[in-house]
């Protein structure tokens, strides 16, 4: 069954500072996506970045980028240069191609603080 | 351009009553999905739609629930003999590739469901 990881209820990183938050899935599907959003306090869910299991290079969008090791089944969200906006739930998600139905699968999210 | 939108924004109503929430996709977005997200935890996939069809309906709880997508555009997701258990956000999205496994879904902003 897919299933999603991230064991980090809470982060905290100090501005300008990376971060990484930490994800592990589990899929017998060869084609699958993994995303990765932003949810703030007001509630509204933001794409930030995705990376399909065939793409041979990391995801990279702005200060957002997604260090895929498919071995080890991880896609952890790097995210550069903190900036006090970036304080969110993030929530990692999996979504199997055709023999898993396209329903896409969250994680339990990960809390991040940035600190001033 | 419009983003996906969900009414209403907040729904009161009482054990064993019956509501509707109502999602309207983004134009042209031909996949839609239904989540429900409870306090502290990640959305929970209900039900996905490809045009009219529900393509897989495999987290609909049980036969309470139900989801109607009738011209391929606004959804309905219905719910009978609501319980204190259904309390939540439930959020839809929609996404204009359906049949990738990397298609961007775009939320909307949820509708708060209380059950009293």
């Amino acid at each position: 069954a897919q299933k999603i990881t991230q064991t980090q209820p809470g982060m905290f990183v100090q501005e300008k500072e990376a971060v990484t938050l930490d994800c592990t899935y589990d899929t017998s599907d060869q084609s699958y996506g993994l995303f990765w959003y932003k949810q703030p306090s007001s509630g509204e869910m933001i794409f930030l970045i995705y990376q399909g299991s065939y793409d041979e290079q990391n995801a990279t969008e702005g200060r957002y980028s997604l260090n895929f090791q498919k071995a080890r089944k991880s896609a952890n969200l790097v995210i550069s240069a903190s900036q006090l906006g970036d304080s969110a739930m993030y929530f990692c998600a999996m979504r199997e191609g055709r023999t898993g139905g396209f329903k896409t699968i969250f994680g339990a999210g990960t809390r991040l603080f940035v600190k001033a | 351009g419009a983003g996906v939108s969900q009414t209403p924004s907040n729904k009161v109503t009482e054990k064993g009553k019956y509501v509707e929430l109502r999602c309207d996709p983004i134009s042209g977005h031909t996949a839609l999905y239904w989540y429900r997200q409870s306090l502290g935890q990640g959305p929970e996939f209900l039900i996905y739609f490809q045009g009219t069809g529900a393509a897989d309906d495999s987290g609909l709880p049980n036969d309470r629930f139900f989801a109607v997508r009738p011209e391929g555009s606004v959804s309905t997701l219905k719910i009978q003999r609501t319980e204190r258990g259904d309390s939540a956000v439930y959020l839809c999205a929609s996404s204009l590739n359906p049949s990738g496994s990397g298609d961007e879904q775009f939320f909307g902003p949820g509708t708060r469901l209380t059950v009293l």
